[in-house]
């Protein structure tokens, strides 16, 4: 069974669109990200829910909103997407926020054209 | 904040040794990652470091000092599936602890 999953692995779109990628977690953990990884392979952490509740939210333009219906899945919805949005994106799991050993999603590729 | 310096790329030959080394500058340090990626794939966890000193694990081992601000990863008898990223990550103490994440190291390794 894959720990943390995400969907989906490719999302290829046009500028302006909308977008969702789904993340879903069975470890029992308390704490999700999301994070975005750019073309030089910098990995940036974006958002971190614990128990559903938002407790960081990084610099991040506002067309991005995060959504946790429950503490096993983060959900990540993009508004009126730009070209520099193309990344690769990372979904995560840990514990709790103190235990920070991550455990990832296999990633979406979104493509902005 | 969080500023974390690793080699971009190395190259070593199958069945040698590799050190890979990672110094960082920051506020807060409570310890240190090192993770594993191959292309395309997710980030997976090797090490983790608090105190100074090596953690041996198998073919891998990680050093850490903190009074040099200063860790490496050694990798033993390389294989060609060790060719992959390796990400040195430092934990920022904080109300939520944060990592921030060094742009890894791209290890080839070579017959």
């Amino acid at each position: 069974d894959t720990a943390v999953s995400q969907t989906p692995k490719y999302l290829v779109t046009q500028m302006g669109n909308d977008k969702s990628i789904k993340c879903e977690q069975n470890l029992g953990h308390d704490t999700m990200y999301w994070y975005k990884q750019d073309s030089k392979k910098f990995l940036k952490i974006m958002f971190s829910y614990n128990n559903k509740e938002l407790i960081i939210n990084e610099t991040v333009p506002n067309r991005f909103s995060p959504k946790s219906p429950d503490k096993a899945h983060l959900n990540l919805h993009i508004n009126s997407l730009e070209l520099g949005d193309s990344a690769v994106y990372f979904c995560a799991s840990s514990q709790d926020p103190a235990n920070e050993k991550l455990f990832f999603g296999s990633g979406t590729q979104l493509s902005v054209l | 904040g969080q500023n974390i310096d690793q080699p971009t790329e190395m190259t070593a030959t199958e069945g040698a040794i590799v050190q890979i080394n990672c110094t960082y500058q920051t506020s807060g340090f409570n310890g240190l990652f090192w993770y594993q990626q191959h292309a395309g794939e997710a980030p997976t966890f090797l090490s983790y470091n608090v105190l100074d000193g090596l953690e041996e694990k198998g073919r891998f081992s990680s050093f850490l000092s903190r009074s040099k601000g200063y860790s490496y990863l050694l990798l033993k008898e390389l294989q060609m599936k060790d060719s992959a990223s390796y990400l040195c990550v430092a934990l920022n103490q904080g109300g939520y602890q944060k990592v921030t994440f060094g742009t890894g190291t791209k290890l080839q390794v070579i017959p």
